[in-house]
């Protein structure tokens, strides 16, 4: 099927290990910044979320951190899994409906 | 329930055909965004829809494109004149309410080829 992002920058990493994946946001009014998951051939999926008024936010094996001095986010992939594999988008929000997707990062894990 | 569903799931045209790609949303939810996604590129935002109306088409590249959702729930975006250039995946999202910070649920997408 049809791959979504064959230019994208591409993290690899070996299964078990963890990945952090790093995103550079735009807009400083943002308070609300998404990470979604992209598999070949489907829609993106939620991941996490977090708020400007925090740093950091904690899921099961993802971790966001925020840091809005620099407009910089992170996703961390804890024991990083086959499964993990995909492209991975961050997004922001200024208070609205709208999203804003950035260019996204494709993510190999190697058994 | 089920989630967000698009059909077709894959549409291959000639340029300057009419195309509509339909979008069913989770039921019960209020708001409806479509986008478009090139390859390599994140989703685009077009349109959101609030119940029955467009509360933002800021994001609908020129007039040959529109969307509707007459009866607040599913929703049919609408391409005249295809151009090749219109080749992409359209993503359809549903969020309950449409508020700040509402978690948008994403379907497979439609996949469009312009030939």
């Amino acid at each position: 099927g049809e791959s979504v992002g064959l230019h994208l920058p591409t993290l690899s990493v070996q299964e078990g290990d963890n990945s952090i994946i790093n995103c550079a946001y735009s807009n400083s009014a943002s308070d609300y910044f998404i990470w979604y998951k992209q598999e070949s051939g489907k829609g993106p999926q939620f991941i996490i979320d977090i708020r400007s008024n925090m740093d950091k936010r904690q899921g099961q094996r993802v971790t966001v951190l925020l840091n809005k001095t620099v407009k910089h986010l992170s996703l961390q992939i804890a024991a990083t899994q086959p499964g993990d594999s995909a492209v991975y988008f961050c997004a922001e929000n200024t208070g609205g409906f709208k999203t804003i997707f950035g260019a996204g990062t494709r993510l190999f894990v190697k058994a | 329930g089920a989630g967000v569903s698009q059909t077709p799931s894959n549409k291959v045209t000639e340029k300057g055909k009419y195309v509509e790609l339909r979008c069913d949303p989770i039921s019960g939810h209020t708001a409806l965004y479509w986008y478009r996604q090139s390859l390599g590129q994140g989703p685009e935002f077009l349109i959101y829809f609030q119940g029955t109306g467009a509360a933002d088409d800021s994001g609908l590249p020129n007039d040959r494109f529109f969307a509707v959702r007459p009866e607040g729930s599913v929703s049919t975006l609408k391409i005249q004149r295809t151009e090749r250039g219109d080749s992409a995946v359209y993503l359809c999202a549903s969020s309950l309410s449409g508020g700040a910070g509402e978690t948008q649920y994403f379907g497979p997408g439609t996949r469009l080829l312009v030939l």
